[in-house]
């Protein structure tokens, strides 16, 4: 299965700033296959991006997506109160789907 | 607005049976694959299951194979997951999730239900 490493393990950062997240994979995805999810404290986990780079619906454009193969990141810029949480990427290149272990964003 | 609840989850012993339920609504059901998604305590997202638009095509993680059968009745609009032979591994909050183009990327999540198994 493909195993998705990410990094930090924790973003200490402040309102307004921005926040770069990576991910990789052990194995190329071919189809830049990936996606990112939020997940806050009580709420439902939400899809901010998919197929690398693109925005789910009603994700704000502070939030982007990029790389390909085996390099991918998540950059939220402007960081507002509602974003610190944590963030997963998820491969569907292949099966079993995977996730990665995810990046808190703290104050 | 898309609804995905789900019910069923509780406090069994190792080696019982428990079966989930996602009573789902707001879009076309029949037209979405969907799955189970898990996070154990303290822990990351692990995708469990899933089942194709029309119930044909059904796909589990190793660690379930064989234990949990995902399902679909789409005259109800419920998602299904039953869970046999449960190990205190398996504790977890079980998320109903659509997909809605049969992609693998998963565009609408529930708000998850408890399963605690005990040894």
């Amino acid at each position: 299965e493909i195993v998705l490493t990410q990094s930090p393990a924790t973003l200490s950062l402040s309102p307004g700033e921005t926040a770069t997240l990576s991910c990789g994979a052990s194995q190329s995805l071919s189809r830049s296959f990936l996606a990112w999810y939020q997940v806050r404290p009580g709420l439902a986990p939400r899809l901010l991006m998919y197929d690398a780079s693109s925005r789910a619906t009603g994700i704000p454009d502070r939030f982007s997506g990029s790389g390909s193969g085996t390099h991918f990141a998540l950059t939220i810029s402007r960081l507002e109160p509602a974003d610190f949480a944590v963030y997963y990427c998820q491969q569907y290149n292949d099966s079993p789907f995977t996730f990665g272990g995810g990046t808190k964003v703290e104050i | 607005q898309v609804q995905l609840v789900e019910s069923g989850g509780g406090v069994v012993q190792a080696g019982s049976s428990l079966r989930l339920s996602c009573a789902t609504t707001g879009f076309t059901f029949k037209n979405c694959a969907m799955h189970w998604v898990r996070q154990a305590p303290g822990m990351g997202l692990q995708w469990v299951a899933g089942i194709s638009f029309d119930g044909t095509n059904k796909y589990y993680e190793d660690s379930v194979k064989g234990r949990f059968i995902i399902s679909r009745d789409s005259s109800k609009n419920r998602l299904y997951v039953q869970m046999n032979s449960l190990r205190p591994e398996d504790t977890a909050v079980y998320y109903c999730v659509r997909d809605s183009f049969s992609s693998g990327w998963f565009d609408f999540w529930g708000q998850g239900t408890l399963v605690t198994i005990s040894s």
